[in-house]
């Protein structure tokens, strides 16, 4: 149980285009959803919270205008990265809690790695 | 302020060779202790998590990890690492509830060698 999928594990996109990343909690329903970046050889950096019909809740320093964050049902998380640029190029990583779990364990997904050329 | 430190940057161990990850913590009310394994290109597999009872709890693959308040630590072990096991792990520390943001440690990468 508790798995969470991301799509598409890797993309390869143009400086100027967006990319959506879609993060699903597959047999549980996700209260809330979080965005992480992590660079080589470091920890996750959190870029934003959301719960589910609410607006996200953002890190200081991550522009909300740039990464968009939907989070329109119990089981679907979207971050778009708008008009992407090479320093946009990460790991991205979401993870998902639910009440049912009321420490609030995350259960992460495999992550989606993003080159923007 | 909350924080989360791994001192280990690296860890090499032998095949079969018990283990230890240090994980020390700083956090203003009772915290809700995980653990996470990274293997390479991937996400983050829960190993165990503490939040009450017995200080000495059990996870997957043959770990372990025991709270201590007293230390404000929640070290992870392994009586005997296999070669599977080389990866990334994280600790990471939470206050509970499911919008609560974790804090994470900055990882130990462990090296098994046959």
């Amino acid at each position: 149980g508790a798995v969470v999928s991301q799509h598409p594990s890797w993309v390869i996109c143009k400086s100027g285009t967006s990319v959506k990343i879609e993060c699903r909690s597959l047999d549980f329903q996700a209260t809330t959803m979080f965005w992480y970046r992590q660079f080589p050889k470091q920890s996750l950096m959190l870029m934003a919270t959301s719960n589910e019909g609410s607006k996200a809740t953002y890190e200081q320093g991550v522009e909300k205008d740039k990464f968009l964050i939907n989070h329109a049902s119990l089981t679907l998380s979207t971050l778009t990265v708008t008009s992407a640029h090479p320093e946009d190029s990460s790991f991205y990583i979401c993870s998902a809690s639910s009440l049912v779990e009321p420490e609030g364990t995350q259960y992460f997904g495999p992550g989606t790695r993003l080159l923007v050329l | 302020a909350q924080s989360v430190t791994q001192p280990d940057i690296h860890i090499t161990v032998s095949e079969g060779a018990s283990l230890e990850l240090r994980c020390n913590y700083s956090y203003g009310a009772t915290p809700y202790l995980f653990w996470y394994v990274q293997s390479p290109g991937q996400g983050l597999q829960l190993l165990l998590k503490y939040f009450s009872g017995d200080t000495l709890v059990q996870g997957i693959k043959g770990f372990e990890a025991e709270f201590k308040r007293s230390q404000s630590s929640f070290n992870l072990r392994k009586p005997s690492v296999h070669w599977s096991d080389a990866a990334e792990y994280f600790c990471a520390v939470g206050a509970g509830g499911t919008g609560n943001q974790f804090y994470f440690g900055t990882g130990t990468s462990l090296t098994v060698i046959p």
